[in-house]
């Protein structure tokens, strides 16, 4: 079975910091990552999602995040944090044929 | 191109009432699927349609739940009898025919609060 973690249930950061919002996976075969981020009172949107091919994956609004295997890793990362980054952030997995598998969140906060 | 749409945005309920969550997909998505984010926890799968058959409905908790989707379009999750650990956020996402990947695409979600 499929499960995902994510350390930290909430971060902080200061504006202008680096963002680094960690999600670990368990899965018997490769599987297909997303982030999605959820900011206040609207629905889940996709950030940058791995499939294949490259494993460094941008998103959007500045986002990138890389592929480990040999970590079995996929930790969210922007260089620079902005106030407007200030959401809860999930990882998920899944599979071809398999339904998505999501971590707990990690709530992101940014200080002036 | 509209997106996901779930209805209501929010609903209070007493123990032991009924209520209807309604989601609309984004148009040509064949792939309807429901989870539920309970007390800050993970998000949960409950269930996912192709068009109007249940391909899988293993996360669903016990049949006080009764999702339906009448001709492919909308889907309906209904829960009758409410109890209070039934509060939580309900997602609603929506897929194309996946190929070989699928990107589920979330509406907004329906608070409901038992009391």
């Amino acid at each position: 079975a499929q499960s995902v973690t994510q350390l930290g249930s909430h971060v902080s950061v200061s504006e202008g910091a680096l963002v680094l919002l960690r999600c670990n996976y368990s899965s018997s075969v490769p599987p297909y990552l997303f982030w999605y981020v959820q900011y206040p009172n609207q629905g889940l949107q996709l950030l940058l999602k791995y499939t294949t091919g490259a494993t460094l994956v941008k998103g959007i609004n500045g986002f990138e995040a890389e592929f480990k295997k040999s970590e079995t890793s996929f930790h969210l990362t922007k260089p620079s944090a902005h106030m407007s980054d200030a959401a809860e952030y999930f990882c998920a997995v899944t599979r071809y044929g398999q339904n998505f598998v999501f971590g707990p969140g990690t709530r992101l906060s940014v200080l002036p | 191109e509209a997106g996901v749409t779930q209805f209501p945005s929010h609903s209070v309920i007493e123990k032991g009432q009924t209520v209807t969550l309604r989601c609309d997909p984004i148009s040509g998505h064949d792939n309807l699927y429901w989870y539920r984010r309970v007390m800050g926890k993970e998000i949960k799968f409950l269930l996912h349609f192709v068009k109007e058959s249940k391909q899988d409905e293993s996360g669903m908790p016990n049949n006080r739940f009764l999702a339906e989707r009448t001709g492919g379009t909308y889907s309906t999750l209904k829960v009758q009898p409410a109890e209070l650990e039934d509060s939580g956020v309900y997602f609603c996402a929506s897929s194309q025919d996946p190929g070989t990947v699928i990107t589920q695409y979330f509406g907004p979600g329906t608070r409901l609060t038992v009391l």
